[in-house]
């Protein structure tokens, strides 16, 4: 059983194309969030969402947006995607906000623009 | 100036040797993590530490908090060890900041 689900794995685009990333959770959290690795491997979180409210936004781009149909699953849109978005996007999720909960993360979705 | 700092970078050993990666920040944090990225991508939590010291197996890792410096150490090292490393901490705003990682590589 997978805890946090990511799909696809792969995403492959070209420039100025509208794409999604699809992120689940089966461990009855709730608090998700949405992290970017770049190239050089630095993780930044990009958002998080606790209840279906978004709590954090670090200066990510409008053309990202997250979306949260339930409590288990956290989806983020990319619009108008540009060469800069390519990198590897981890979800992942804790029980609560509190920074002491450890947060269990998916297995990335490596996205390649062109 | 990163707000996580994490030394080395790099880092080759021989199987079997005591491995210290170092991690220091500049804010005041709720956690600190310890953060296992494995060569095929896949990111594990491995401690979450507001103080003291936790164990878990070959794992040790340490916070002084008044010092804002973490260790994590591996003995008897394996190859299977082999991974990047990130240390990250929970500011009291509950804001995430991640160290640029260490580069593990376990030699049999």
């Amino acid at each position: 059983d997978t805890a946090v689900s990511q799909t696809p794995k792969y995403l492959v685009t070209q420039m100025g194309n509208d794409k999604s990333i699809k992120c689940e959770q089966n461990l009855g959290h709730d608090t998700m969030y949405w992290y970017k690795q770049d190239s050089k491997k630095f993780l930044k979180i990009m958002f998080s969402y606790n209840n279906k409210e978004l709590i954090i936004n670090e200066t990510v781009p409008n053309r990202f947006s997250p979306k949260s149909p339930d409590k288990a699953h956290l989806n983020l849109h990319i619009n108008s995607l540009e060469l800069g978005d390519s990198a590897v996007y981890f979800c992942a999720s804790r029980q609560g906000p509190q920074a002491y909960n450890e947060q269990f993360f998916g297995p990335g979705t490596r996205l390649t623009v062109l | 100036k990163n707000e996580v700092e994490q030394s080395p970078q790099n880092l080759t050993a021989q199987e079997g040797e005591f491995i210290t990666i170092n991690c220091s920040y500049s804010v005041g944090i709720s956690a600190l993590h310890w953060l296992q990225q494995h060569p095929g991508g896949g990111i594990v939590s491995l401690f979450m530490l507001s103080s003291g010291k936790k164990k878990h197996g070959r794992l040790i890792a340490t916070i002084n908090i008044q010092e804002k410096h973490s260790s994590l150490h591996i003995t008897a090292s394996h190859p299977r060890d082999s991974a990047v490393y990130i240390c990250a901490v929970t500011d009291t705003g509950n804001q995430f900041y991640f160290g640029t990682g260490t580069s593990l590589t376990v030699i049999p």
